[in-house]
């Protein structure tokens, strides 16, 4: 069973930084594309980045672009979001998802990130 | 604002069939293929329709795609009161380089 799992979460001042961590199981993660989307309280979702299945290939949404670090480890199945600067504006339920078929097949349930003083 | 458009809110009774378009331009839909996701209230999105029509296994066939040109729309026949959630257009944009979704679609059955 596929399964994604999204930690690293929490409270952080605005200019802050925090590292997101999606740990992936039940299939072979080296061969997939992964994605971070964020879905701020009550709003819809937005892209922010995604990265090829050997870590070679990233791209970012321009509102994160220079703050957010997308990277994966092969090795240990792990997928991490790098945040910093962190605006208000980014306060938000952040999701990892697999990519496929150019679509977004799995989704892991979310970590919520609060940028706030 | 979102690359993509789609209405707020949409409803239906239910059995009824509902559609939920979604307003693109060539630098997305016009040269990309569709996908949709369904949001159930308090859980992660899920994904409904890829490559403009196709679904995953276990998506029923209730649920149906379509494309033209610069739009896309979601089909949703027989409809039921589980079918009530967020519905979410999504493809590539060669002009911004990354993903975009459309900004959402509330679905309500009466």
């Amino acid at each position: 069973e596929v399964q994604l799992v999204e930690s690293g979460g929490g409270l952080v001042q605005p200019g802050g930084s925090l590292r997101l961590s999606c740990a992936a199981s039940g299939f072979i993660f080296s061969n997939y594309w992964m994605d971070w989307v964020r879905q701020a309280p009550g709003k819809g979702l937005v892209w922010v980045s995604l990265i090829n299945s050997d870590g070679s290939r990233t791209t970012y949404a321009d509102s994160v672009k220079g703050r957010f670090t997308i990277s994966r480890d092969n090795a240990n199945n792990t997928l991490y979001l790098q945040m910093n600067s962190l605006r208000a504006e980014d306060t938000a339920v952040y999701y990892c998802a697999r990519g496929e078929y150019g679509a977004l097949g799995y989704w892991g349930h979310g970590t919520l990130v609060t940028v706030s003083s | 604002q979102s690359v993509l458009t789609q209405p707020p809110s949409a409803s239906g009774t239910p059995g009824q069939r509902v559609t939920i378009s979604c307003s693109g331009s060539s630098s997305n839909i016009g040269s990309k293929t569709v996908n949709w996701y369904q949001q159930l209230p308090g859980t992660a999105p899920k994904l409904l329709i890829y490559n403009n029509n196709q679904r995953p296994s276990g998506v029923p066939d209730r649920f149906s795609g379509s494309k033209s040109g610069t739009s896309a729309s979601l089909a949703i026949s027989g409809l039921q009161s589980e079918d009530e959630a967020d519905y979410y257009c999504g493809t590539w944009d060669d002009s911004l380089n990354g993903r975009v979704f459309g900004g959402g679609t509330k679905l309500t059955v009466l």
